[in-house]
């Protein structure tokens, strides 16, 4: 099966700009996550989503983040406006509904540096 | 809130020796996940494992749960250079409904 896909790979911002961030998921995966992963940091979670509903997203900082999975398939991640921190990688992941084994099965990332 | 430790954070190793990564989980789950992360790629799943005193292995690596304890132990058996990666542990918090990656361990195995 095709592996969850995500756009852009790498990207470069000013601060106070705006990004924007795409995930395709595999197919037939009911749940999308995105997380944050800093450098030397383990991934922490920024949002999920059922279908295209939210699940959780008690981690994501509204005042700049925000996230949408419409028809639940794609979801975009956008941040603005970025800060010096928000330099990460943003790594998107799906898993099957049902059943404890399904593993999240996570997409290359998208590097994000914010200067 | 869900905490998830592991240690050491940083582990050198010589080729041939056996290590074991363990990872902590402050509360009560149902699931704990293995991932493996090479350099600039993205997270591989090695292992899940359900349930106290579940075992996996898979070449060189096994992987151990104690729910009792909140343990997972990685033991790395005979290491060789291509195991050298960063080994993520991630438990989902039944009472929190989310998977929480511990800080990572980086493994470097040496000739």
């Amino acid at each position: 099966e095709a592996g969850v896909a995500q756009s852009p790979r790498y990207k470069i911002i000013e601060k106070r700009q705006s990004v924007a961030f795409w995930c395709n998921p595999i197919s037939g995966h009911a749940t999308l996550y995105w997380y944050q992963q800093i450098l030397g940091q383990g991934p922490k979670l920024l949002i999920q989503f059922q279908n295209n509903g939210v699940v959780d997203d008690s981690q994501l900082p509204k005042d700049r983040f925000s996230a949408e999975r419409l028809k639940g398939v794609d979801s975009t991640l956008k941040i603005q406006p970025a800060k010096l921190e928000d330099s990460a990688v943003y790594l998107c992941a799906s898993r099957r509904t049902g059943g404890k084994a399904n593993v999240l099965t996570f997409g290359a990332g998208s590097r994000l540096t914010v200067l | 809130e869900l905490k998830v430790e592991q240690n050491p954070l940083f582990l050198s190793m010589q080729e041939g020796k056996n290590y074991t990564i363990y990872c902590d989980y402050s509360t009560t789950s149902d699931r704990l996940y293995w991932y493996r992360q090479d350099p600039g790629k993205s997270l591989e799943s090695l292992f899940v494992l359900l349930s106290n005193g579940a075992v996996k292995q898979e070449g060189r690596l096994m992987a151990s749960l104690d729910t009792k304890a909140r343990l997972s132990t990685l033991h790395i058996t005979a290491a060789v250079h291509d195991l050298s990666a960063t080994y993520f542990c991630a438990v989902y918090g039944t009472s929190y409904g989310k998977l929480t990656f511990g800080q990572g361990t980086i493994l470097t195995v040496h000739p």
